[in-house]
């Protein structure tokens, strides 16, 4: 079954880290670049990062960049985003998300996402 | 940044009805304009590319138009499964990937 499993979300005070994954599995990882979208309670979808194939290319939102690191290991087929510094603001449900094999900047696949709460 | 601005923010419809919802860009995209569907507590689903490329798998009822600026999405006949909320997001000045507000379609 082609999926995406998000995990690593929980609980923590401001200014801390959380490195969440994303597990891909029934395609071809390494041949997608991967994003990860979040979105904060009862609010809409924001992108927060991309990553090419070989994850030598990577792209932040203003809002995370020089905080949130995104990295892939494609003999894992998982997908990651490092996050310091941590803001209440950047509570939310984090969506790892499969763009199509052109790369063209939008999603055919998402996981189900993993909740984070900044929070002291 | 490319603004994506969806309207209404949200809309009452009955079941069988036929439905509009309207994305509009802050310049022009040309056709790269892209609809998900999102369920209270779920993922957001893929239902719609290049303004009007129906996804694979996705109802026939639905369908999108447009370019340039405004574009719309259209439910031809409204199912119980369809209630839900609508996202557009625009694919044409990246990175950063934006996405509107979203249109949240009720039960009326």
């Amino acid at each position: 079954e082609v999926q995406l499993l998000e995990s690593g979300g929980g609980l923590v005070q401001p200014g801390g880290s959380l490195r969440l994954s994303c597990a891909a599995s029934g395609f071809t990882f390494s041949s997608y670049a991967m994003s990860w979208v979040r979105q904060a309670p009862g609010k809409g979808l924001a992108w927060v990062s991309a990553i090419s194939t070989s994850g030598g290319g990577t792209f932040y939102a203003d809002s995370v960049k020089g905080r949130f690191t995104i990295s892939r290991d494609n003999s894992k087929n998982t997908l990651y985003l490092q996050m310091n510094s941590l803001r209440a603001e950047d509570t939310a449900v984090y969506y790892c998300a499969k763009e199509t094999l052109n790369a063209d900047w939008y999603f055919d696949l998402w996981g189900r996402g993993t909740l984070v709460t900044v929070s002291s | 940044d490319i603004q994506m601005t969806q309207s209404p923010s949200s809309l009452s419809a009955s079941v069988g009805d036929r439905v509009t919802i309207t994305c509009r860009a802050s310049q022009s995209i040309s056709s790269y304009l892209n609809w998900y569907q999102q369920k209270p507590g779920k993922a957001p689903k893929f239902l719609i590319y290049a303004a009007s490329s129906l996804q694979s798998g996705v109802p026939s009822r639905f369908s999108g138009s447009g370019s340039g600026t405004d574009f719309t999405l259209t439910i031809s006949s409204l199912q119980p499964e369809d209630f839900a909320t609508y996202y557009c997001q625009q694919s044409y000045s990246t990175p950063p990937i934006t996405f509107g507000q979203g249109t949240r379609l009720e039960i009326k």
